[in-house]
């Protein structure tokens, strides 16, 4: 089973700050790679598919970017509505997510 | 419009069999290319990939739970059903279904339930 490690597993952060997020995949998994933002008591929210596609209706401060083994997302100027938790998934092989990344300020 | 949503029993005793409900509206299972999967989150834990059915019957599983998971689906009534067998309290979670989506040949969770909380334990 392929595993993601997700670093770092919490971040603070302030209004205006970019952060970066990072997911490494055991094994190479190409593009396969989606990234969710959750917030508390709701779904995830699927913002970043095939590595750096913006799913529709996604503001274009979320970036995604990788392939192989290594991938990073990316919050360009981050907003208040982005304190949330983001979790990369893997769909190469027998689907798996990372452990996720808490953005907290 | 996509919406899906969970239903099943909120408590189990350990050892029981669950057995949730996914009813969906704005698309068909029988449509080539959708899927339907099921994801769980203990409570202030992340996310954990369980099953996923196809349009063409291809079922796919969690390694970990293969063995203790029966996917089942009912396109006529627009729903996918979820066994997992022997529950232990481990398995208290919440426990998601989601709209497949796919681009050539990715594919991602682009529509979710609310989710629905099941706790084990006698």
């Amino acid at each position: 089973e392929i595993q993601m490690t997700q670093s770092p597993s919490s971040v603070s952060a302030s209004v205006g700050d970019r952060v970066t997020i990072t997911c490494r995949a055991s094994q190479s998994i190409s593009s396969y790679l989606n990234w969710y933002q959750q917030k508390p008591g709701q779904a995830p929210k699927l913002l970043i598919y095939a590595a750096s596609s913006l799913q529709s209706g996604v503001p274009s401060r979320f970036s995604g970017s990788g392939s192989g083994t290594e991938f990073t997302f990316t919050i360009t100027s981050l907003e208040p509505e982005d304190f949330a938790t983001y979790y990369c998934q893997q769909t190469y092989s027998t689907w798996t997510f990372g452990q996720g990344t808490k953005v907290e300020i | 419009q996509i919406t899906l949503k969970e239903s099943g029993p909120a408590l189990v005793k350990p050892t029981q069999t669950l057995t949730l409900t996914c009813t969906f509206s704005g698309f068909s299972l029988s449509t080539s290319g959708v899927g339907v999967g099921w994801i769980r989150q203990p409570p202030g834990k992340a996310l954990e990939w369980l099953a996923l059915t196809y349009w063409d019957d291809d079922r796919r599983y969690s390694p970990s739970l293969k063995s203790r998971l029966t996917l089942t689906k009912d396109t006529s009534k627009n729903q996918v059903v979820l066994t997992m067998t022997n529950m232990d309290p481990v398995d208290t979670a919440t426990y998601y279904c989601a709209h497949l989506q796919t681009s050539g040949w990715h594919s991602s969770f682009d529509y979710w339930g609310q989710g629905t909380l099941v706790t084990v334990s006698s």
